[in-house]
């Protein structure tokens, strides 16, 4: 019954380590967000695919890239993770051609940590 | 002017009271005014939601109030349960053209017994 599947739901790594994320969606929504939610703040965007187009926030940091090779997955890589990226990563879908066009559907996140 | 005020930041509510979080934007292009319920170490999830074509929605005992003249609103909370304590977020965003949510700050509500 699951919409959106984020995986895994907590990720261990070290300082420096490249780590992945993945998020996938039955959904088939053409919107898919990356958000970065830390400790009693709002989620704040990291960038989403409007299908395949790729849009970057301005203060997105560059260790942060993002991948999506299908309208169902999508991928956030963490090329150098620094102690300050210990956060709950949050993926988000939206169906901007199909039912309600704003409404976004958030997955469960995945609670990432860095030692 | 792309900011979405939120408060209070926190709530504390006896079980059975109102509960009532107020949201304030400045952009007059929004047009789509979710709230966002999100418990520790979940996603957020769709509450409910208004557009600026009506004043008020209600589902079950939540409730939307939206005063487009003072580009206010709220969402009212009635007969406060325990299993209400969460963290609620309001936001908005513009239909067709850049449907990215602009968050507010979040209320952290309690409801004690």
């Amino acid at each position: 019954d699951a919409m959106v599947i984020q995986n895994p739901r907590y990720q261990v790594t070290q300082f420096g380590k490249p780590v992945t994320l993945s998020c996938s969606q039955t959904l088939n929504h053409n919107v898919m967000y990356w958000y970065q939610q830390k400790s009693s703040q709002a989620p704040k965007l990291l960038f989403h695919y409007y299908d395949k187009d790729f849009n970057n926030e301005a203060d997105t940091p560059d260790n942060f890239q993002s991948r999506r090779p299908n309208t169902s997955f999508c991928f956030l890589d963490i090329r150098s993770p620094g102690l300050g990226d210990a956060a709950m990563y949050l993926c988000a879908t939206q169906g901007a051609r199909t039912g309600v066009p704003n409404e976004q559907f958030f997955g469960p996140g995945t609670r990432l940590t860095v030692l | 002017q792309q900011q979405v005020k939120q408060s209070p930041q926190s709530l504390i509510v006896q079980k059975g009271g109102i509960s009532i979080i107020n949201c304030a934007y400045e952009n007059t292009a929004f047009d789509y005014f979710p709230w966002y319920q999100q418990f520790p170490g979940k996603g957020p999830a769709l509450l409910i939601a208004i557009r600026p074509d009506v004043s008020e929605k209600k589902e079950g005992r939540f409730t939307i109030s939206f005063n487009k003249s003072a580009k206010q609103f709220s969402l009212h909370i009635m007969d406060s349960q325990p299993g209400d304590s969460a963290t609620y977020f309001c936001a908005a965003s513009i239909s067709f053209g850049n449907e990215k949510l602009t968050f507010g700050t979040g209320t952290r509500l309690t409801i004690i017994p």
